[in-house]
């Protein structure tokens, strides 16, 4: 059984750009969620993809956009980077069979984005 | 609207000591909670997960407490270790599918 992992691992942009991150969900998960979790602060919940639709999202502006794929892997799409985007973002996967009983959600390593 | 605090933000105590995180939550209403160890620029590690019908819940030298009613939660690490040192999340679910983070405590323990 693999883990949720993310890529890359690093990532350097200028204001104005745009960036892709992506997340592959640990076996048997269908649920992806994204969080965003600047410097010195806890991760914010930006939303989550159940069965390639948004299924929830936090309070973060539409250029914050995201895909799920019928392999259930995520991507995450921020456009316009504004200073302020850098942070680590951090994917979490579920199984909806898990809700209700444990509501657990298995993070991956994250992804470092500096925008400068 | 839920809210997740963390008490005390730093702290920093000689190797061997036990010692107790503190996280409080406004509403009441949570399915469950969970502690997480986070590394430096790492990503999150779960500790413990106490179901909201549980009072508590142990791991080794871990242990951490829920009391629902009161909207608080403490993690108890005995004899403390250098290994310990990292940034401690506390996080709660709602039943709404994602979790509410507090600001963490940054624990350091000195050899």
């Amino acid at each position: 059984e693999t883990g949720v992992t993310q890529s890359p691992t690093h990532l350097i942009k200028t204001r104005g750009q745009q960036v892709t991150l992506r997340c592959s969900s640990q076996s048997g998960h269908n649920t992806v969620s994204w969080y965003q979790q600047a410097l010195g602060q806890g991760p914010q919940f930006i939303f989550q993809y159940y069965r390639e639709e948004e299924n929830g999202r936090g309070n973060f502006p539409p250029r914050f956009s995201g895909l799920q794929f019928p392999n259930y892997s995520s991507e995450l799409n921020v456009n316009a980077l504004e200073l302020d985007d850098s942070a680590l973002y951090l994917c979490a996967s579920s199984s909806p069979l898990d809700w209700g009983s444990t509501d657990t959600q298995y993070f991956g390593p994250g992804t470092r984005l500096t925008v400068l | 609207k839920q809210e997740v605090t963390q008490i005390p933000a730093a702290l920093s105590v000689p190797e061997g000591e036990n010692l107790v995180l503190n996280c409080s939550f406004t509403d009441s209403a949570i399915y469950n909670l969970q502690w997480f160890r986070q590394d430096p620029g790492k990503g999150l590690t779960s500790l413990l997960l106490i179901q909201s019908s549980q009072r508590e819940q142990t791991s080794g030298r871990l242990n951490a407490s829920l009391d629902k009613s009161s909207g608080r939660s403490t993690l108890y690490i005995a004899a403390s270790q250098p290994g310990d040192s990292a940034t401690y999340l506390c996080a709660v679910t709602s039943g709404t599918y994602k979790y509410i983070f507090g600001t963490g405590t940054r624990l350091k323990v000195l050899a």
